[in-house]
């Protein structure tokens, strides 16, 4: 089935730097891709939904590109801020079953002044 | 409001207790999960269902058994819990007729067993 990596686990970026985090996955015909977002203690929050049509999408502060032939979904943050810091997971929705997702591992990003 | 709400948020219980988690969303949504967070594993998917009495097994069902009666709610049991099922578990509810799972989650429930 499906398996999602994501990298890197633990990220620490100094204030107004970019923030990269990537994600391989397995099947070739996965189409639908998820970001989300974890504040402390808190629940997940969608940040974006990505469709396989599209390789370039931006969201405020933040752009998630997908490279289909090398099956990598990536979430740059650009001019991170302490607001930013959080556990990041992307998502993959397998062909094989559309109400699934398959999640990679996390990414705590910390954004430090 | 749409949300996805648990019960209860902490839990502390002894081995070989039994365990209920409760899970409620006003979306009416058809499909609902329940996860478990473990630290450097992600989200693995406990359990998934499609509708009321509409039941499968995710990737971890061991040692769990689910109950959905009513479609807004979803209840997650533990019967005699071990140690290793110490874990944040959150339930998510997506509408069924989407072609894609966009999931919604709840704030999670904090299961400690000692």
């Amino acid at each position: 089935g499906e398996q999602v990596e994501q990298r890197p686990p633990h990220l620490s970026v100094r204030e107004g730097d970019s923030a990269v985090i990537t994600c391989t996955y397995t099947d070739p015909n996965s189409y639908y891709f998820f970001w989300y977002k974890q504040e402390p203690g808190a629940s997940l929050q969608l940040l974006m939904k990505v469709f396989s049509s599209t390789e370039i999408n931006e969201g405020q502060g933040f752009t998630v590109l997908l490279n289909k032939k090398d099956k990598r979904l990536s979430l740059n943050l650009t001019a991170a801020h302490p607001g930013d810091s959080a556990a990041y997971f992307c998502a993959v929705s397998p062909s094989s079953s559309f109400s699934k997702l398959v999640f990679g591992q996390g990414t705590s990003l910390s954004v430090v002044p | 409001d749409m949300k996805v709400t648990q019960m209860p948020r902490y839990l502390i219980k002894r081995m070989g207790e039994n365990v209920l988690l409760e899970c409620g969303q006003d979306m009416s949504h058809e499909t609902m999960y329940w996860y478990r967070q473990d630290p450097g594993l992600g989200l693995q998917l406990i359990y998934i269902s499609y509708d009321v009495d509409s039941n499968s097994e995710g990737d971890i069902p061991k040692g769990y058994r689910v109950s959905r009666k009513k479609r807004e709610h979803f209840s997650l049991i533990l019967d005699s819990a071990k140690t290793n099922q110490t874990s944040v578990y959150f339930c998510a509810s997506s509408l069924r007729d989407r072609n894609y799972a966009e999931q919604f989650f709840g704030p999670g429930t904090r299961l400690t067993v000692l």
